[in-house]
């Protein structure tokens, strides 16, 4: 079977730097990627990490350790803009479009 | 560039009836994959097609079917509708594995 792992709920204050983690067992594994989704839309593609490391876009970075099977999405500098659902979800071959999600992780922003 | 286009945005439908719903991917995008979304079940992989052809499935009964089209455009049907059908249905298109772009969904409601 498959299942990622992300906590239900996080809280910070603008400005600050939230970390959400992202453990996953897959019986195939490709590599992680993370989505955005506000109340009402569509999810975002946000980043993919397809190799161990770090992946930095802008205000976002997203991590990955297969060792570990464990991954995190990074947001710097937070906005109000960025309270959000927020999803990983793992690739199970690197020939296909199928995405496991995670249950996802509210981000909520304070002033 | 045109994103992914779904329609319609809105159906209601009674128990038993069947539906189709209608995905045009981002042009140049052959792999589009559709998922259902609700509160409880978060976001499920229905199926992916590729050049035509069906590439993936998830777990969900044979009342779910898909197709593709040789330009691309996907279409998904649910036949006998229970309530249970009532979600979020959201189409992804793809051309690099793990970055999937989505549409705003059809938001069907069985009633």
């Amino acid at each position: 079977g498959q299942s990622l792992e992300q906590p239900s709920e996080v809280t910070a204050v603008e400005g600050a730097i939230v970390q959400i983690n992202c453990t996953y067992q897959t019986s195939g594994f490709y590599g992680l990627s993370w989505y955005q989704q506000h109340d009402g839309g569509a999810p975002t593609f946000l980043s993919y990490n397809g190799l161990d490391g770090l992946e930095e876009t802008g205000r976002f970075s997203s991590f990955l350790s297969r060792s570990d099977s464990y991954g995190y999405l990074l947001l710097q500098e937070l906005q109000m803009k960025d309270s959000a659902s927020y999803f990983c979800a793992a690739l199970g071959s690197g020939n296909t479009g199928k995405l496991i999600f995670g249950q996802g992780t509210t981000l909520q922003v304070k002033p | 560039k045109a994103g992914v286009t779904q329609t319609p945005r809105y159906l209601i439908k009674t128990r038993g009836q069947q539906v189709t719903l209608s995905c045009s991917p981002i042009s140049g995008h052959r792999s589009v994959s559709w998922y259902q979304q609700t509160p409880g079940q978060g976001l499920q992989f229905l199926f992916e097609y590729f050049s035509e052809t069906q590439r993936n499935k998830g777990n969900f009964p044979g009342r779910f079917s898909g197709r593709q089209f040789s330009n691309s455009r996907s279409e998904m049907n649910v036949s006998t509708l229970e309530l249970g059908d009532s979600a979020l249905y959201l189409c992804a298109s793809s051309l690099v594995a793990g970055e999937a772009f989505f549409g705003q969904g059809t938001r069907l409601t069985v009633v």
